[in-house]
C-alpha cells in the first residue's frame, strides 16, 4: 500500500505568516490528492482536491501544489481561524489513506 | 444543503456488535458512493470502508475485513456500518462521508463508538 507522510507533525506561526505543509506519497499518485482542515471539536472539511483545485467557499489564502509524490499546502496571511489539524489524502486507488496530520497553532 | 447525520454509536463490550447509521439529505443519495472514516481519540483519520452506488462494490481496510459490513438503503437515504467482533482498538468517532470523485466533499459530525468492558 502507498504510504502518505506529512511534515511537520506540528508547527506554530504568527498571524500574517505564510505556512507550508508537505505531504509525500511513497509511490506516484499523479494529482489524486486532497487536503482537509479539521478545527478542534469539528468534523474535517475539504479544502483542496486534485492537488491544487480550491474547493468552493474556501478562502483564497489556501493553495495547493504538486504532482506525483510530493505535494504542498500553503496558507498565506495566516489567520486565527486557521488553527486546526490539516490532513492530506490520496484517492487514486484504495486504500484512500490519509497522512498522519499536521497540527497548526498560532504563536 | 447537504446534511449527513450519524447515529447509533455508544458503549459496547469487546466482542460485541453495533450498527451505526448515517441519514443523508440535500442531495441525490442514490447517485453517490459513500464512505466511512474513523478517528480514534486524539489520533488521526483512518479510512475504513466505502460502498458504490450499486451496493455491490464495497471496500474495507484490512483491519476491519470480515468484521464490518457497509450497506445502504437508497429508498431511505441511509448508509449503514454493521460492526461485529468489536475490539478496543475500534474505539473512535465514525464519520459518514459523501463521495465526489473518490474523495470526500461533505462529512457528518460523527458518532462515537466506545469498545470497553
Amino acid at each position: 500500500d502507498i504510504q502518505m507522510t506529512q511534515s511537520p507533525s506540528s508547527l506554530s506561526a504568527s498571524v500574517g505568516d505564510r505556512v507550508t505543509i508537505t505531504c509525500r506519497a511513497s509511490q506516484g499518485i499523479r494529482n489524486y490528492l486532497a487536503w482537509y482542515q479539521q478545527r478542534p471539536g469539528e468534523a474535517p472539511k475539504l479544502l483542496i482536491y486534485a492537488a491544487s483545485t480550491l474547493e468552493s467557499g474556501v478562502p483564497s489564502r489556501f493553495s495547493g501544489s504538486g504532482s506525483g509524490t510530493d505535494f504542498t499546502l500553503t496558507i498565506s496571511n495566516l489567520q486565527p481561524e486557521d488553527v486546526a489539524t490539516y490532513y492530506c489524502q490520496k484517492y487514486n486507488s484504495p486504500p484512500r489513506s490519509f497522512g498522519q496530520g499536521t497540527k497548526l497553532e498560532i504563536k | 444543503e447537504v446534511q449527513l447525520v450519524e447515529s447509533g454509536g455508544g458503549l459496547v463490550q469487546p466482542g460485541g456488535s453495533l450498527r451505526i447509521s448515517c441519514s443523508a439529505s440535500g442531495f441525490s443519495f442514490s447517485s453517490y458512493p459513500m464512505h466511512w472514516v474513523r478517528q480514534a481519540p486524539g489520533k488521526g483519520l483512518e479510512y475504513v470502508s466505502a460502498i458504490n452506488t450499486n451496493v455491490y462494490n464495497t471496500y474495507y481496510v484490512d483491519s476491519v475485513k470480515g468484521r464490518f459490513t457497509i450497506s445502504r438503503d437508497n429508498s431511505k437515504n441511509t448508509l449503514y456500518l454493521q460492526m461485529s467482533s468489536l475490539r478496543v482498538e475500534d474505539t473512535a468517532v465514525y464519520y459518514c462521508v459523501k463521495d465526489r470523485g473518490n474523495y470526500g466533499d461533505h462529512w457528518g459530525q460523527g458518532t462515537l463508538v466506545t469498545v470497553s468492558s
